[in-house]
């Protein structure tokens, strides 16, 4: 059975630092991984899909990496901003099934 | 572009009511997925469906339901609700494998509150 668990579970930095939040997995066995952003009390953002073949995935900012062998995706924000904060949660999609997903780490960006 | 369409998005019952929500899933996207996320916690999947059958099931308690309609539409029944079942309910639409679909695309969530 997939498990997912994200480090850390909570960050608060101030604006403008680079940071990295961290998603592992238990089965290598993936079919893809997506990076999703949560504000409070609403649905889901897409970031970022990286597929099992691929190796990172970027979006302006935002870079999330997978390394299917030791299980693990980082996603990457550059020059962090007070609208990045929220909680982000990675999902692991194996094939043929539903998406699992990580508690999420909770990020506060201070102005 | 078009997205996952849910309703209500709120929704207020007491205990042992019933409810239904309502899934709209992306034109064409024969696939859709319910999830279930409480109050600080990660969304949890409940079923899923291709082309009107159920494919997956996940923690889905007995006392849901759920269908896929043949304009491939989903509705979650939920019967003899607690208040544990208070949470957000997202639905999530993708192609099938087959297809050559890879992500699954959410919709807002009905936010369901049991008192």
């Amino acid at each position: 059975k997939q498990e997912v668990t994200q480090i850390p579970a909570a960050l608060s930095v101030p604006e403008g630092e680079n940071l990295v939040l961290n998603c592992s997995f238990t089965d290598s066995a993936i079919y893809n991984l997506q990076w999703f952003r949560q504000d409070p009390g609403k649905g889901l953002t897409s970031l970022l899909l990286i597929q099992s073949s691929q190796r990172e995935q970027t979006s302006g900012r935002l870079n999330a990496s997978l390394d299917k062998s030791s299980g693990r995706s980082t996603l990457y924000i550059a020059a962090s901003q007070p609208g990045d904060s929220a909680t982000y949660l990675c999902a692991v999609r194996n094939y043929g099934q539903n998406f699992v997903f990580g508690p999420g780490t909770r990020l506060s960006v201070l102005p | 572009a078009a997205g996952v369409i849910q309703s209500p998005r709120h929704l207020i019952k007491e205990k042992r009511e019933t409810a239904t929500l309502k899934c709209y899933p992306i034109p064409r996207h024969d696939t859709v997925y319910w999830y279930q996320q409480g109050p600080g916690q990660d969304p949890q999947f409940l079923i899923s469906f291709y082309e009107k059958m159920q494919s997956d099931k996940g923690s889905i308690p007995d006392r849901f339901s759920a269908q896929q309609f043949s304009d491939y539409h989903s509705e979650l029944n939920m019967s003899s609700l607690e208040l544990g079942d208070s949470a957000l309910y997202f639905c999530a639409s993708s192609l099938s494998f087959l297809a050559g679909g890879n992500e699954q695309y959410f919709g807002p969530g009905t936010r369901l509150t049991v008192t």
